[in-house]
């Protein structure tokens, strides 16, 4: 079956440092990557789409020099959260889709605490 | 056990019951729905799916019943047992906007031994 891989699994960084979270799809070609973020005992909110080789679509309210995401091949989107502050840490997960075979499948996640 | 009302974040339910969990969603042009169960510190896990051109489907012990004139969703569990304990996501899905899948806001499922 379609497995997304995403690293690291959580991750603790200083405030004002940059921190890039890896979503890679392992056996099928992931033409859209999503990008969300999940508060806890909150849902998931979708930060942006990206499709490989172009730029990401952002949803209203997220900023895009702030989360820098790069979808350079058919496998592998990067989400960058540049200056990261406390209020940056949350559970931030992708899901990979390729239309008309897999769906969605999801990462198991990342979660950033910012000190 | 059953989620009264749309929007009850928590449901408790007896091992071996049936749950039933409920979710309205926005979009009337929203033509794919999708299920999801996600444990802590993980991400969501796939449960069912549906079509809009269908208003039930059935899996392994879930059954999704789509109810287009109300705008309303539900995933029936049978049987619930003690790894059913997580939260519980609906998601809407209208192809046009780019695939984006669009999430309810979940409800919390805890199965009693």
């Amino acid at each position: 079956g379609a497995v997304v891989s995403q690293h690291p699994s959580w991750v603790i960084c200083k405030s004002g440092t940059s921190v890039k979270i890896e979503c890679r799809s392992l056996d099928f070609q992931a033409t859209t990557m999503f990008w969300y973020r999940q508060f806890p005992k909150q849902s998931l909110m979708l930060m942006a789409t990206s499709n490989e080789g172009s730029k990401a679509t952002y949803e209203q309210g997220v900023e895009k020099d702030k989360f820098l995401i790069n979808h350079a091949s058919l496998t592998l989107s990067t989400l960058t959260v540049t200056s990261a502050h406390p209020e940056d840490s949350s559970f931030y997960i992708c899901s990979a889709s390729n239309w008309g075979n897999y769906g969605y499948t999801f990462g198991s996640g990342t979660r950033l605490t910012v000190v | 056990g059953e989620s009264v009302g749309l929007h009850l974040p928590t449901l408790s339910v007896q091992e071996g019951d049936n749950s039933i969990i409920n979710c309205a969603y926005s979009n009337s042009a929203s033509d794919y729905f999708i299920w999801y169960k996600q444990e802590s510190g993980k991400g969501p896990q796939f449960i069912i799916d549906i079509r809009s051109n269908m208003d039930k489907r059935q899996g392994q012990r879930v059954t999704v019943l789509l109810n287009k004139t109300v705008k309303h969703l539900s995933l029936q569990i049978a049987a619930t047992q003690p790894g059913d304990s997580a939260v519980y996501f609906c998601a809407e899905n209208y192809a046009r906007d780019d695939y984006k899948l669009s999430f309810g806001a979940g409800t919390t499922v805890t199965v009693r031994a």
